[in-house]
C-alpha cells in the first residue's frame, strides 16, 4: 500500500545538525513533489518546504531558509531533510507528505494526500 | 504572506449535531483551499480540496464551501470519530502552503 515512513529524529543540542529521512513505497515516488510539515508540541501545523519530483526546485518557509535543505534520491525512493544550526524552536514532530495534483481541463487543485507517521526532533541542551 | 485564520479555536458539540467551522484568508485564495483532520497522535488526513471536493473515502457528511477569503467546513451529523482538530490550508501560491491555526472539535 501507499506508505511514507520517517526516521532520523532524536534529541540534539542547539546549533547541531540532524538529517531526517522519509522512505516511500507503494507508488511512483519519482513522479511526485514532496513536502515536509512540522508540528511543535501542542501547536498547529507548519509547512517547512517542498521539493520538486526531480529535485530541480525547492522552496522553504522563511523560518528555516538557509538552515534546512531538502533533497531526494529517486533511485532509493527516499526524501531527506538536512537540518543545520538547530534551535529550540525547531522542536517538533516532522512529517513528510506527498503532493498530489487534481487536475481538470480548467485548472489544478493541490493537496498533501499521503502523510507519514512523523518523527520527533527535540532540540535541547 | 497569506495568513489563514480559523474560528472558533474550540467548538463544543454533541454527537448527531451539526458542526460548522470557519476559515478566513487575509487575501483572496480563490478556491485554492484544503481541509485536513488530525486526531491525537496521528498524522493529518486529507478531507477536502478545491474548497469543496471530498477526497477519496471521505464520508458525505463532510462538506466544504466558500471561495475568495471565506470558507466553511460543515459536518452534518457528528459521529464520535469526528472529534479531532481541523486545519484549513491555502495553496493559492502553490507550492508554498499556509495552514490555519486549527479548530478543535470536542464533545
Amino acid at each position: 500500500q501507499v506508505q511514507l515512513v520517517e526516521s532520523g529524529g532524536g534529541v540534539v543540542q542547539p546549533g547541531r545538525s540532524l538529517r531526517l529521512s522519509c522512505a516511500a513505497s507503494g507508488f511512483t515516488f519519482s513522479s511526485y513533489a514532496m513536502h515536509w510539515v512540522r508540528q511543535a508540541p501542542g501547536k498547529g501545523l507548519e509547512w517547512v518546504g517542498v521539493i520538486w519530483y526531480d529535485g530541480s526546485n525547492k522552496y522553504y518557509a522563511d523560518s528555516v531558509k538557509g538552515r534546512f535543505t531538502m533533497s531526494r534520491d529517486n533511485s532509493k525512493n527516499t526524501l531527506y531533510l538536512q537540518m543545520n544550526s538547530l534551535r529550540a524552536e525547531d522542536t517538533a514532530v516532522y512529517y513528510c507528505a506527498r503532493d498530489r495534483g487534481y487536475c481538470s481541463s480548467i485548472k489544478c487543485h493541490y493537496a498533501m494526500d499521503v502523510w507519514g507517521q512523523g518523527t520527533t526532533v527535540t532540540v535541547s541542551s | 504572506e497569506i495568513v489563514m485564520t480559523q474560528s472558533p479555536a474550540t467548538l463544543s458539540v454533541s454527537p448527531g449535531e451539526r458542526a460548522t467551522l470557519s476559515c478566513r484568508a487575509s487575501q483572496s485564495v480563490s478556491s485554492n483551499l484544503t481541509w485536513y483532520q488530525q486526531k491525537p497522535g496521528q498524522a493529518p488526513r486529507l478531507l477536502i480540496y478545491g474548497a469543496s471536493t471530498r477526497a477519496t473515502g471521505i464520508p458525505a457528511r463532510f462538506s466544504g464551501s466558500g471561495s475568495g477569503t471565506e470558507f466553511t467546513l460543515t459536518i452534518s451529523s457528528l459521529h464520535s470519530e469526528d472529534f479531532a482538530v481541523y486545519y484549513c490550508q491555502q495553496y493559492n501560491n502553490w507550492p508554498r502552503y499556509t495552514f490555519g491555526q486549527g479548530t478543535k472539535l470536542e464533545i
